[in-house]
């Protein structure tokens, strides 16, 4: 099983700054992988899949990079909105692609 | 609009069973890729289970044999049969959609919660 580990466990920013969020995978996943939002009481939101191509509607301040092992999530100026969980998830392996622990991007 | 509605969760005691609904619409739960993710309260997300091409399923190792995927194609409804219910398998349960260009879930439920407990 291909493990995704994710760091920081939580990341404390202001509203303007940037944020860079990591994801490593235990083998190479090439490029599958995608970043999913999750605000409390709410269900995931797909960001980015293929490691750097966004969904339908989702904004430019967020971008995705990487390849093989190692991945990372930019958000380029923090909005009130996007303090939330961010979790990424390798489909390499699939199924069932395997989740990170998730990262809390906190004020 | 896709949307997806679950239904069927509650309380349940250790080693009882619930079956878990999803309504779709917006498109044929029949053709496309659908998946059961978990989330115990706190915690992060675990695929649950899968299908797939030609009614294929997946199962993750700890709920094999023990809950059943499956969907109906007249009603456009996804199902998870889960028997033999553990503490352990308390969580929000989501059904989602997975894309047709890479199997990430585009499309999402609002999620019911499945308590087990006696």
């Amino acid at each position: 099983e291909v493990v995704v580990t994710q760091s920081p466990a939580t990341l404390s920013a202001s509203p303007g700054e940037r944020a860079t969020l990591s994801c490593r995978a235990s083998q190479s996943v090439s490029s599958s992988l995608a970043w999913y939002q999750q605000k409390p009481g709410q269900a995931p939101r797909l960001l980015i899949y293929g490691a750097s191509s966004r969904a339908p509607n989702i904004p430019a301040r967020f971008s995705g990079s990487g390849s093989g092992t190692q991945f990372t999530l930019t958000i380029s100026s923090l909005q009130s909105e996007d303090f939330a969980v961010y979790y990424c998830q390798q489909y390499h392996n699939w199924p069932p692609g395997t989740f990170g622990q998730g990262t809390k991007v906190e004020i | 609009e896709v949307q997806l509605v679950e239904s069927g969760g509650g309380l349940v005691q250790p080693g009882g069973s619930l079956r878990l609904s999803c309504a779709a619409s917006g498109f044929s739960v029949s053709t496309d890729y659908m998946t059961w993710v978990r989330q115990a309260t706190g915690k992060g997300l675990e695929s649950v289970s899968i299908i797939y091409s030609g009614d294929t399923t997946y199962y993750a190792d700890f709920v094999e044999g023990r809950f059943t995927i499956s969907r109906h194609s007249s009603k456009n409804t996804l199902y998870l049969q889960m028997n033999s219910l553990r503490v352990d398998d308390s969580a929000v349960y989501y059904c989602a959609r997975l894309s047709v260009v890479v199997p990430a879930a585009v499309d999402w439920g609002q999620g019911t919660l499945v308590t087990v407990s006696s």
